[in-house]
């Protein structure tokens, strides 16, 4: 049972359009949801994170956006450039007892110029 | 400030022999993490090490999996024997617990595993 669903699995977006990756969780003692940022020969690398308390943060060209009654947290990407191409996971994790990152599968984006 | 560094980058095996992969995180972290992404899917833990210590193993996947931390630094993880499912690529990460509960977790580049 996968406790954190992401979609779409793969995007192809447009120089300077909006970039839109969606995630849902199931566990709601999760207080903590990181993206992630991976590109090719790479580790994942964190990009952005929020927790439950807020309904939106923002970072830059990166906005994490949050519901807490419908358990979705999305990923927006402004000004998609193709220096964005990469694959983002979305995760979840508890502050306390288990520390382990749950993942989604993963969303291939790629920026066409 | 180096990096978490996984070695080897990629490792090609035949079914039924053994594995080694071995991670060094940043230098301070006493949080270790064993993950593994099978092709297409989603990165699934395996193990969490604090210093020497296993913290958890709830996502290992069976006995054929032995992970060490000999004195809190690096950390192997060995697979034996190897099988066709055990390919992908295995990822370590390390943190720095702050006392908040919220760490950022460093992940190293990967080790891909291809059992033929």
């Amino acid at each position: 049972q996968q406790q954190v669903k992401q979609s779409p699995q793969s995007l192809i977006v447009q120089k300077g359009g909006i970039s839109i990756i969606n995630c849902a969780y199931e566990n709601t003692a999760f207080d903590y949801f990181p993206w992630y940022q991976q590109f090719p020969g790479k580790g994942p690398a964190l990009l952005i994170a929020i927790r439950p308390d807020v309904s939106e943060k923002k970072e830059g060209r990166f906005t994490i956006s949050f519901n807490k009654s419908a358990k979705q947290f999305s990923l927006h990407i402004m000004d998609s450039q193709p220096g964005d191409s990469a694959t983002y996971f979305c995760a979840a994790r508890r502050d306390t007892g288990r520390r382990a990152l749950t993942f989604g599968s993963g969303t291939r984006l790629q920026v066409q110029p | 400030e180096a990096g978490v560094t996984q070695f080897p980058s990629h490792s090609v095996i035949e079914k039924g022999q053994t594995v080694t992969l071995r991670c060094d995180p940043i230098s301070g972290h006493d949080n270790l993490y064993w993950y593994r992404r099978v092709m297409g899917k989603e990165i699934k833990f395996l193990l969490h090490f604090v210093k020497e210590s296993k913290q958890d193993e709830s996502g290992m996947p069976n006995n054929r999996f032995l992970a060490e931390r000999t004195g809190g630094t690096y950390s192997t993880l060995k697979v034996q024997p190897a099988e066709l499912e055990d390919s992908g690529v295995y990822f370590c990460a390390s943190s720095y617990l702050q006392g908040s509960g919220t760490d950022t977790q460093y992940f190293g580049p990967g080790t891909r595993l291809t059992v033929l």
